[in-house]
């Protein structure tokens, strides 16, 4: 079946503006992350949903961060006046549902904060 | 705060040769610990997964094993192939509250080359 998948791919950005990055996790899969990737760090947690709950957004780096995952499946991650800091890949996985499940990512969004 | 460190960030081998990448954390409460590799533009697929209560993984030419206490975690590649070389990323997860999420290291980069 269908992996995770993320658009747009790339997006180019000028300061200042929003952005809307969008995930659609595996069929049925209960759960659904998102992480920040700086270049040539590892991924760094955002925040985690299980269905439409979002239960852990300790990792959202400022208010300008928000995500949401309304009717449990496709997650929309925005970010309000973009700063060249926000400039990483953004990548999304999914688990079928609980602790012990292998996470699945899809292939992030390049972010490019001019 | 759980850190993961990756040793080297940085290998290359001739084709055929075995290798180990080292992976260690600070924090001995995991759950559970994932190897992932990562191809250049792409996401993360993820290569074996270790629960805490076991000592190693195996997937063909790929052996990974877990040392909690120590807080270690080894994946050894046999007879690596060039279509091995990507970067390669340890991640753990440890249940925080109502979080799930991963704590990535920041990765060895491996090149095989013929």
């Amino acid at each position: 079946g269908a992996g995770v998948s993320q658009s747009p791919r790339y997006k180019v950005a000028k300061r200042g503006q929003d952005v809307a990055l969008r995930c659609d996790p595996i069929s049925g899969h209960v759960s659904l992350f998102w992480y920040q990737q700086a270049l040539g760090q590892g991924p760094e947690f955002l925040t985690y949903f299980q269905n439409e709950a979002q239960l852990d957004k300790s990792g959202l780096p400022s208010d300008r961060f928000f995500a949401e995952r309304p009717e449990g499946s496709v997650s929309t991650l925005k970010i309000q006046r973009t700063q060249q800091e926000d400039s990483a890949v953004y990548l999304c996985a999914s688990s079928l549902a609980g602790y012990t499940d292998t996470q699945y990512f899809g292939p992030g969004t390049r972010l490019t904060v001019l | 705060k759980q850190e993961v460190t990756q040793i080297p960030a940085a290998l290359s081998v001739p084709e055929g040769e075995n290798l180990v990448l080292n992976c260690s954390f600070t924090d001995s409460a995991i759950y559970n610990l994932q190897w992932f590799r990562q191809d250049p533009g792409k996401g993360l697929t993820s290569l074996l997964l270790i629960q805490s209560s076991q000592r190693e993984q195996t997937s063909g030419r790929l052996n990974a094993s877990l040392d909690k206490s120590s807080g270690r975690s080894t994946l050894y590649i046999a007879a690596s192939q060039p279509g091995d070389s990507a970067t390669y990323l340890c991640a753990v997860r440890r249940l925080t509250g109502g979080g799930n999420k991963l704590t990535f290291g920041t990765g060895t980069q491996l090149k095989v080359e013929l």
